[in-house]
């Protein structure tokens, strides 16, 4: 069982809202990535970090979503300004020794 | 970059026939790592198989896959479906863990009685 721990498992948001999901990755796993999976179920990277700096990230995230991942807290992911087109499974990972570790994903629904 | 495929999307089959999923990458790193990951509905998406070695057979679960690094595949088998396969997989592949996985589309498996 995966020990990535991610909340909420459901958002809801009305467009132009700020949507703001959680997550805390395994312990002694030192890179921490978020993806989006889409209604076709598609995996997209977002952006991902290790030691609380952003390794890579997609142009979409930079400009409008705001990521941390701080020491002793959780990791997070928000959306600055929700679009409908941003309904879709959020997915946190932790990796270690090359391989990732999925938690269950937060599913956002902008309406 | 690098890209993985999988020519099917859905795979509808009766339980107890053999699967196989198909699964080919390219990349221009001779050190990648292939996974097939499992995913089913609201639940996290789990690691069944991985590998680096070229040539050699990974098995869990019933599932079986070997890497053939000539023919840049990592086809996925099992002898006998259940109904509790019925799920989404998903091939990956990773190069470096800072970059992350490049996943494939997916294939959706279902098992009928």
């Amino acid at each position: 069982n995966s020990k990535v721990i991610q909340t909420p498992r459901y958002l809801v948001k009305g467009q132009g809202q700020k949507a703001k999901m959680r997550c805390i990755p395994e312990k002694g796993h030192p890179v921490v990535f978020w993806y989006q999976q889409n209604k076709n179920n598609e995996f997209k990277f977002l952006i991902n970090f290790q030691n609380q700096e952003v390794l890579q990230q997609i142009d979409m995230t930079e400009k409008r979503f705001s990521a941390e991942c701080p020491s002793n807290s959780p990791c997070s992911l928000e959306i600055q300004s929700s679009e409908a087109g941003d309904s879709a499974l959020y997915l946190c990972a932790s990796s270690y020794q090359n391989t990732l570790y999925f938690g269950a994903g937060t599913r956002l629904s902008v309406l | 970059g690098d890209s993985v495929t999988q020519t099917e999307g859905l795979v509808t089959l009766t339980e107890g026939l053999p699967v196989m999923l198909n699964c080919t990458y390219q990349t221009i790193y001779s050190n990648a790592f292939l996974f097939w990951y499992v995913h089913y509905l609201n639940e996290s998406p789990w690691l069944l198989l991985r590998s680096s070695t070229d040539n050699k057979r990974t098995e869990h679960q019933g599932f079986h896959a070997t890497l053939h690094k000539s023919s840049s595949s990592f086809h996925l088998q099992k002898s006998s479906a259940q109904l509790s396969d019925s799920a989404l997989y998903y091939c990956a592949l990773i190069n470096n863990y800072a970059q992350g996985l490049t996943f494939g589309l997916g294939t959706r498996v279902s098992v009928f009685p």
